[in-house]
Formats: C-alpha cells, structure tokens, sequence
C-alpha cells in the first residue's frame, strides 16, 4: 500500500536552470494535484490532471511552469530558467475521485526545492 | 473572494489543554470543508471533514462543526497531547470542485 511518492526529496539548482520533479500517485487514483507550499504558508494550488489531461493549470504562476501526465499515472512538474522565488516545497497530491470527493486527497512527501 | 482564514499561530498549550482553532471562509455555495494536519517532518494528511452544513467531522479526539451561520469551521480537541503539536490548515474545496484552498496555517505546540 505505497502512497504518493516524490522525487527528489532535495533539490538545489543555480539560478536560470531547468528542473523536474517527479510524483508517483497511488495506483488507480485518476486525479493528481500540484501545490507550492513557502514557509510558513498553506499550500497553494498549481495545476490539476484528471487521466493525462491537465484540467485546471490556472494555479501555475508563469509560462516557465508546466506540467505532464503522459499515460494518466505519474506526474512531471517542469521549472524552466528557475529563479529564487521559485523556492519552496512542492507537493503532490492524489484522490481517487474528482467532484466533492476531490478534497480528501493524499499527500507526498514534497520536494523541497533551493534556487540559489 | 474565494478564501480560508485561520486564526494566527503559533499556539502554545500545557498537556491536557482544551484547543480551540477558529477557521472561517469565504466561498459562493456549501464548499466541502476540511481539516489537515502535518506532524513534524511528515507529508500533510487529511484529519477530518465535512461535507455540507451541520455535519460534524471527527477523528483522534478533534472536532469540527460546519456552520454556515457563521461560514465557520473551528477545530476542537478537549485535551490535548504532546503528539498533537503540528500545524493544522483548514481547507475547504473549491466551487469547481477541482482543487483544495487552505488556510495559512496555525502552529500547535503542546508541553507536557
């Protein structure tokens, strides 16, 4: 009974470089969630996949940002020419349903992620 | 707007302490409202909810009452332990039901 996985748990890159982060949700769960959380705030909404589709990407803050689900399982999150405000962890969340049971979704671990 | 707000951190309370969390909200409608929890060095995960007013959401001795009265939401624990000292962030889903909005977040320490 794995849950949602992430990789890598760390990263720091140097300004102006490319990133991915990685999330592995639980099997047969169909909708994947991406949030940013700063330091001592509440998570706050990127983008939405229902299958390989991103249903809601209205949470991305710039055209630097994009994600992917290819085959409706895991998730890239990819982070072009990074800055520092780009710092912070980025969450992963998966649920088995959309509609009201959207919100009771399962959580990774994050990637925690240092622009310097 | 569209919005959770919870009352500011950090909290302190000696073991055995009532909590009380206050959490309200803004939203066009009955949103699900939620309860999540992250533990220190843990990934955040769902304590309770509720899903239309009235309902009372309940799970490891919290509580929380869905009151749109007052668009309310406070979470309640009638005695606390040391292993609750965590952040708690109300949530509530969003009226196009594809996402979930928190709150800032409130840092509970409890000393025994």
């Amino acid at each position: 009974g794995a849950g949602v996985s992430q990789t890598p748990s760390n990263k720091v890159t140097e300004k102006g470089k490319y990133v991915e982060l990685r999330c592995d949700p639980i099997s047969g769960h169909t909708a994947l969630y991406w949030y940013r959380q700063s330091l001592g705030q509440g998570p706050e909404f990127l983008i939405y996949f229902q299958g390989t589709g991103a249903a809601d990407d209205s949470g991305l803050p710039n055209d630097r940002f994009f994600a992917v689900r290819p085959e409706g399982s895991v998730s890239t999150l990819k982070i072009q020419r990074t800055e520092r405000g780009d710092s912070a962890v980025y969450l992963c969340a998966s649920s088995p349903t959309s509609g009201q049971g959207a919100g009771e979704q399962y959580f990774g671990p994050g990637t925690r992620l240092t622009v310097t | 707007g569209n919005s959770v707000t919870q009352m500011e951190g950090p909290v302190t309370l000696s073991e055995e302490a009532f909590l009380t969390i206050n959490c309200t909200y803004t939203a066009t409608g009955y949103p699900s409202l939620f309860w999540y929890v992250q533990y220190p060095g843990e990934g955040l995960q769902l304590l309770l909810k509720a899903t239309k007013a009235d309902d009372k959401g309940s799970n490891k001795g919290f509580e929380a009452t869905y009151r749109k009265e007052t668009t309310s939401f406070h979470l309640e624990k009638g005695s606390v332990q040391v292993s609750d000292s965590a952040v708690y962030f109300c949530a509530r889903l969003s009226s196009s039901y594809d996402k979930v909005i928190f709150g800032p977040g409130t840092s509970l320490s409890v000393i025994p």
